[in-house]
Parts: structure tokens; C-alpha cells; sequence
């Protein structure tokens, strides 16, 4: 199974501050048909998940634009410009690429 | 709009079955994929398999292929998940989620919490 580790597993930032999270992944998850299946999901506390990102870098509808993914091949990055109380959680990396579909262990993002 | 409204909490002793289900609305049934993924309490998410309703295709992951059964009821827009021979370690909430036409996981279910305990 493609491993993907998360990194930091917690995240305390300052209000209005920039944070960061990255994951990687044990396999390049670049599909044959070219996609890369790559998604970031938030977890609000007593929530259930919700998708931000698809695809590495494609916002889901609703999603601020503060929220940015980047990266390719096993290394992927999930950007916070500012961060603002509501964004406290828990946020997950997937990868759909390969069977089966596989998710980071979690960061936990919480205010200073 | 997509709704999945799932059924309610569960209470099983060990060595049991639990059947959860996931009803659809707001969108043709047929035309996504629908999964089921678990959370035990505290921890991450656990991709447990994917139906396919369309092709009447399912397929599950290789840890739960020998305990679980995935079913679909096209005339209720319903998608069923039942677990058996249960054990503490199964005490999950249990999700469905549904693709859409981007990527995995678009749409979520509030999920059912199912406790195992004797």
C-alpha cells in the first residue's frame, strides 16, 4: 500500500500567520492517465471530512482562497495564507492513484 | 443538492454484524461511485472499499475483503455496508462519500458512530 506521512501531526499557529503542511508520498502518485490524485480534506472538530483540494492544486467550490496546493510526483504541500479561527481542525492528504486509496495520518492544526 | 443521509448510531457485542446504510438524493444515482471510509475514535481515515452502481461493480480493500459486504439498492438510491464478526478494534464512525466528476470524496455522509463492546 502507498504510504503517505504528514508533516507536522500538530500545527500551532498565530491568527492572521501563514502555516503549512506537507505530505509525501512512499510512491509517485502520477497516474498512467497522466492525473495526479491528490487531495487535501479539513476536519472540523465533531465534523465530518470535507474536501478543499483536488488534484494537487484545484480548489474545491466554497473553499477560500486562502487554501493553495502544490507539488508533484511524492512530495505535496498544503498552504494557509492566513489563518483564521474557523480553519482550526484536523487535515488529511489522500491519494487515489493506486489501490488502495490511502490517507496521511493527520495534522492537527490549533491556535497559539 | 447531494445529500447522503446514513443510518443512526449502532451498539454491537463482538462477533456480530452491523448493517449501516447511506441514502442518496439530488443527483443520478448511477452516475458516481460511492465509498465507504471509517475513523475509530481519535485516529485517521481508513478507506474501506468502493461501489460502483452503474456496473453493479464493487471492491473492497484487501483488511476487510473477508468481513464486509457492500450492496446497492438502485430503486431506493441506497448503498448498504455490513461488517461482521465485530471486535472492539471495529469501533469506528463509519462515512460514505461520494466522487464527483473532479476527483474522490466530494460529498459525505454524517456518519454512524458503531460501538463493540461486551
Amino acid at each position: 500500500d502507498v504510504v503517505m506521512t504528514q508533516s507536522p501531526l500538530s500545527l500551532p499557529v498565530t491568527l492572521g500567520q501563514p502555516a503549512s503542511i506537507s505530505c509525501r508520498s512512499s510512491h509517485s502518485l502520477v497516474h498512467s492517465d497522466g492525473n495526479t490524485y491528490f487531495n487535501w480534506f479539513q476536519q472540523r472538530p465533531g465534523q465530518s471530512p470535507r474536501r478543499l483540494i483536488y488534484k494537487v492544486s484545484n480548489r474545491d467550490s466554497g473553499v477560500p482562497d486562502r487554501f493553495s496546493g502544490s507539488g508533484s510526483g511524492t512530495d505535496f504541500t498544503l498552504k494557509i495564507s492566513r489563518v483564521e479561527a474557523e480553519d482550526i481542525g484536523v487535515y488529511y492528504c489522500m491519494q487515489g492513484t493506486h489501490w488502495p486509496y490511502t490517507f496521511g495520518q493527520g495534522t492537527k492544526l490549533e491556535i497559539k | 443538492q447531494v445529500q447522503l443521509v446514513q443510518s443512526g448510531a449502532e451498539v454491537k457485542k463482538p462477533g456480530a454484524s452491523v448493517k449501516i446504510s447511506c441514502k442518496t438524493s439530488g443527483y443520478t444515482f448511477t452516475s458516481y461511485f460511492m465509498h465507504w471510509v471509517r475513523q475509530a475514535p481519535g485516529q485517521g481515515l481508513e478507506w474501506m472499499g468502493i461501489v460502483n452502481p452503474s456496473a453493479d461493480v464493487i471492491e473492497y480493500a484487501q483488511k476487510f475483503r473477508d468481513r464486509v459486504t457492500m450492496t446497492m439498492d438502485t430503486s431506493t438510491r441506497t448503498v448498504h455496508m455490513e461488517l461482521s464478526s465485530l471486535r472492539s478494534e471495529d469501533t469506528a464512525v463509519y462515512y460514505c462519500t461520494r466522487d464527483d466528476k473532479n476527483s474522490w470524496f466530494a460529498f459525505w455522509g454524517q456518519g454512524t458512530l458503531v460501538t463493540v463492546s461486551s
